[in-house]
């Protein structure tokens, strides 16, 4: 079965640094999200994404993210200058090819630190 | 926007018992899944339950969509049940959202 795979497993990065995680989404799909989830907390909602543009994304997805698909393939979240508080589990999933009655399909997830 | 509250919080089970977790959503939603946390931090989808009832071995679901709930019910409790249980739901108005619960931790006792 087809499956979202995402990289790196475990991301550990200084205060302040950049960092970039990456997905790799079903390959037919065509709608794609970011969920963040702190240690003990439940999983929340960050963006999603379909035909190339943000469709919605929440009050935590502020001007230091950003998502990107920069091929057929990868779907990316960026962080810019990263914070204490971004130390979190962060799942990507991907849904799809039709518009409705579709299930999210969820990765692995990346685990980051930040120290 | 819309609101997911899931009951118990908390629940612990002697293994072999039966349990119902649920799940009430605030507002017409366009899909709704339950998923399984594991240790590992991995998020396993139970079950993709907008509406209806589905049954999968010891595990079954139903919502009731026009009541705006949906109900996991779990037989014969294993110890690797343990774990915490997440209901989400997708409203697909213009933009698309998920919103999950804060879940249900259920820890099985041998």
């Amino acid at each position: 079965e087809p499956e979202v795979t995402q990289t790196p497993s475990h991301q550990v990065t200084q205060m302040g640094q950049e960092v970039i995680l990456r997905c790799v989404p079903i390959s037919n799909h065509l709608y794609f999200y970011w969920y963040r989830q702190i240690l003990g907390q439940k999983v929340e909602f960050l963006v999603s994404f379909y035909n190339n543009e943000i469709s919605e994304k929440s009050e935590i997805f502020d001007d230091q993210f950003s998502v990107e698909r920069p091929d057929g393939s990868n779907f990316t979240l960026k962080i810019r200058s990263t914070k204490l508080e971004d130390s979190a589990m962060y799942f990507c999933a991907s849904s799809g090819p039709g518009y409705s009655n579709q299930p999210q399909h969820f990765g692995d997830g990346t685990r980051l630190s930040i120290l | 926007g819309i609101q997911v509250e899931q009951s118990p919080p908390d629940l612990i089970l002697q293994e072999g018992a039966n349990s119902t977790l649920r799940c009430n959503f605030s507002d017409s939603v366009n899909n709704l899944q339950w998923f399984h946390q594991n240790p590992w931090g991995q998020l396993i989808n139970l079950f993709y339950i907008p509406s209806g009832t589905k049954q999968n071995g010891r595990l079954s679901a139903t919502t009731v969509a026009t009541e705006r709930y949906s109900l996991l019910y779990i037989s014969s409790s294993q110890t690797t049940d343990s774990g915490v249980y997440f209901c989400a739901v997708e409203r697909r108005t213009g933009g698309f959202k998920t919103i999950f619960g804060a879940g249900t931790r259920l820890f099985v006792k041998a």
